[in-house]
């Protein structure tokens, strides 16, 4: 069955930076885009960032472009998202989900992985 | 800048019908929007119900169905069941490379 597990989660200073990781399985990540969706305390999702099955495009929201980057490694079945110049309003539960079919929404979600901005 | 609305809260009674949707502050939702509805309870991950307008995801019943409802994107819960209450978001794609979510429906079934 399909299975992502993210991991790399902490709390960081603000201005600092942090990796988060999917591992995925179950499925044939290579054809499969790939997003990372985020949930603030307490408040609703928002969309963060996607990649194709070939990691060749890439798309991000308003709010972390320049500072975010996300990509994968179809050897490994990995999911990865770069995270730069963080703020506290990047505080959030970060979910990786796997595309539901040619970049349309995302389809399977993990668990999370929880990111704290804060002094 | 457009912004994707649904209903803050719904209620619906034990074996009801109820029909959250998802719209537009600006135009129409359509299927090239490929709607999708994720339903969240607290402190779990979402769970994808329906995308592409109107395609169940692997083991959703039946009795949650997805279509486009005039100008909105619309989930239909029939025979509401308690363990349907939960919190729905609904993700619409934007334009090349963009989703947005709604804010989000809180189902109370009593």
């Amino acid at each position: 069955q399909v299975q992502l597990v993210e991991s790399g989660g902490g709390v960081v200073p603000p201005g600092k930076s942090l990796r988060l990781s999917c591992a995925a399985s179950g499925f044939t990540f290579s054809t499969y885009g790939m997003h990372w969706v985020r949930q603030a305390p307490g408040k609703g999702l928002e969309w963060v960032a996607v990649i194709s099955d070939d990691g060749n495009s890439k798309y991000y929201a308003d709010s972390v472009t320049g500072r975010f980057t996300i990509s994968r490694d179809n050897s490994k079945n990995a999911l990865y998202l770069q995270m730069n110049s963080l703020r506290p309003e990047d505080t959030a539960v970060y979910y990786c989900a796997k595309d539901s079919f040619q970049l349309s929404s995302p389809g399977y979600w993990g668990q999370g992985t929880l990111v704290t901005v804060s002094s | 800048q457009t912004v994707v609305t649904q209903e803050p809260s719904f209620s619906v009674s034990p074996g009801g019908t109820v029909t959250l949707t998802c719209g537009l502050t600006s135009g129409a939702v359509s299927t090239s929007n490929y709607p999708s509805w994720h339903q969240q309870t607290p402190g779990q991950a979402p769970r994808t119900l329906i995308y592409s307008t109107n395609t169940r995801s692997s083991g959703v019943p039946d009795r949650f169905s997805g279509s486009i409802l005039g100008n909105k994107a619309a989930l239909t819960i029939t025979g509401a069941q308690a363990d349907d209450e939960s919190d729905y978001y609904c993700v619409l794609y934007m334009r090349l490379g963009i989703w947005v979510f709604g804010g989000g429906t809180k189902l109370t079934v009593l």
